[in-house]
């Protein structure tokens, strides 16, 4: 089983759509981090997050440390938001990142 | 700009024959990555480097090498590729590991 899993792997969406991917670990961890990857490959960063919520534009992030779970939501989806979206965590006192296998996100119009 | 640059972007070569994957940052990061990239598998680490001189094994070093002699440039090195570490690679760093990872652009090696 591994260490991070992501639900869903495949995800289709109309324009506007409330959209929201998960991302559950195993592993006791220090930060939790979400990518998104462009159909050209490039990989940017989104959020790096240990507790709580962050929010940048339509994009929310959450995470409970406790049921060891994070989500994704995406407000007023748009065909630009078709992507990868990969968690990874930072496992706990060492200094390695674990990955998700993604979540292949369409949106269409 | 800030940037992770990685070369080349493209490469096919043949079995054996020894190769090296640059990566250069300009942020003056600390922390350096290496992973590959294959379906159905997603990212995984090969090595990283949290300072210069410091590197250490991420979960599937094998058949790969690094070095850091400057805080700059990480590259990684296929001593004697092999078919199975055709792969898409992505050079990452931040001031910790625990910080915004940059990414490279990505190198598409084939190994045939």
């Amino acid at each position: 089983k591994n260490e991070v899993e992501q639900s869903p792997q495949n995800l289709t969406a109309q324009e506007g759509e409330f959209i929201t991917i998960n991302c559950s670990y195993s592993v006791g961890i220090s930060a939790l981090h979400w990518l998104q990857q462009h159909p050209g490959g490039g990989i940017v960063s989104l959020f790096m997050l240990s507790s709580g919520k962050k929010k940048h534009g339509r994009l929310i992030a959450t995470i409970n440390i406790q049921e060891k779970h994070s989500s994704l939501h995406i407000t007023a989806s748009h065909p630009r938001d078709s992507a990868v979206y990969i968690c990874a965590v930072e496992r706990y006192n060492t200094d390695k990142l674990i990955f998700g296998t993604g979540t292949r996100l369409q949106v269409f119009p | 700009e800030a940037q992770v640059t990685q070369n080349p972007r493209y490469l096919i070569t043949v079995t054996g024959k020894k190769l090296t994957v640059t990566c250069s940052q300009n942020m003056n990061h600390e922390y350096m990555s290496w992973y590959r990239q294959d379906p159905g598998l997603g990212l995984r680490q090969i090595y990283y480097s949290m300072n210069v001189e410091v590197t250490d094994k991420g979960d599937v070093p094998e058949g790969y090498k690094v070095s850091r002699k400057e805080k700059r440039n990480f590259p990684l090195i296929l001593e004697s590729p092999s078919p199975n570490q055709t792969s898409l690679y992505f050079c990452a760093s931040s001031f910790d590991v625990g910080d915004t990872q940059y990414f490279g652009p990505g190198t598409r090696l084939t190994v045939l």
